[in-house]
């Protein structure tokens, strides 16, 4: 079965860094993801498309600051030089032939 | 650069029928997937299924009794309809684009443009 799990919550300083980890189900080591922003009170904007090898394909307007990198199951996300405007919550997303699949979503504090 | 902007009743009383059209602008629907997606009040995005532009659909199983996609290609619009609603139903529903079909190819960067969100609550 598909399934995407994500930590409930992370925090990091201004201007310091974090990487947030998603991970899919064991059988799925191959598949592409998304990771989405959702910033308080908005909608969820979409950040990159992160591949099994580690190749990434940004959104438009998305900083340099955000990047992304895998490892076998685990597909991470990393935001540099944190800013206020970075803290909302971080989800994963992945697809297959009729099924579409969200993480649980990780809470982004940056203190 | 395409957008989506949903639009509906703010209000639905239990057990009736959520309906909700997804307005595609400055785009062709063409060739594309379409999603519905829901965000309850405090709590995480949840997939309700997806249309093709020429019809077909995939339902979250979780849903598929209560749910129907339509899509309307001549306004360039889609639509969900979820039958007999209660309050676990309330939430804020987003709709999105995600896949490309290039001849028997499909071709997929993830839920790339969304709408806005319309909150609906369920309530007599």
């Amino acid at each position: 079965q598909l399934v995407l799990t994500q930590s409930p919550s992370a925090s990091a300083s201004l201007g310091a860094s974090v990487k947030l980890t998603c991970t899919l189900s064991s059988d799925y080591s191959t598949y592409a993801i998304a990771w989405l922003q959702q910033q308080p009170e908005k909608g969820p904007r979409y950040l990159m498309k992160l591949n099994s090898d580690g190749s990434h394909s940004k959104g438009d307007g998305i900083p340099d600051r955000f990047s992304g990198s895998s490892s076998g199951t685990e597909r991470y996300l990393t935001i540099s030089s944190l800013q206020s405007e970075d803290e909302g919550d971080y989800y994963c997303q992945t697809w297959g032939t009729g099924i579409r699949v969200f993480g649980g979503g990780t809470k982004l504090s940056v203190l | 650069q395409v957008q989506l902007h949903e639009s509906g009743p703010g209000l639905v009383k239990p057990s009736e029928t959520l309906s909700l059209t997804c307005t595609v602008s400055d785009g062709s629907i063409s060739s594309y997937y379409w999603n519905w997606i829901r965000q309850p009040p405090g709590k995480g995005l949840e997939w309700i299924g997806y249309i093709y532009y020429s019809g077909s659909t995939k339902y979250n199983p979780s849903l598929t009794s209560r749910v129907t996609i339509s899509v309307d290609t001549s306004k360039n619009q889609f639509s969900l309809n979820l039958s007999s609603v209660t309050a676990a139903d309330t939430a804020v529903y987003y709709c999105a684009r995600d896949c490309r079909k290039l001849g028997s190819s499909t071709f997929c960067d993830g839920m790339d443009v969304w709408g806005q969100g319309t909150t609906v609550t369920v309530s007599s």
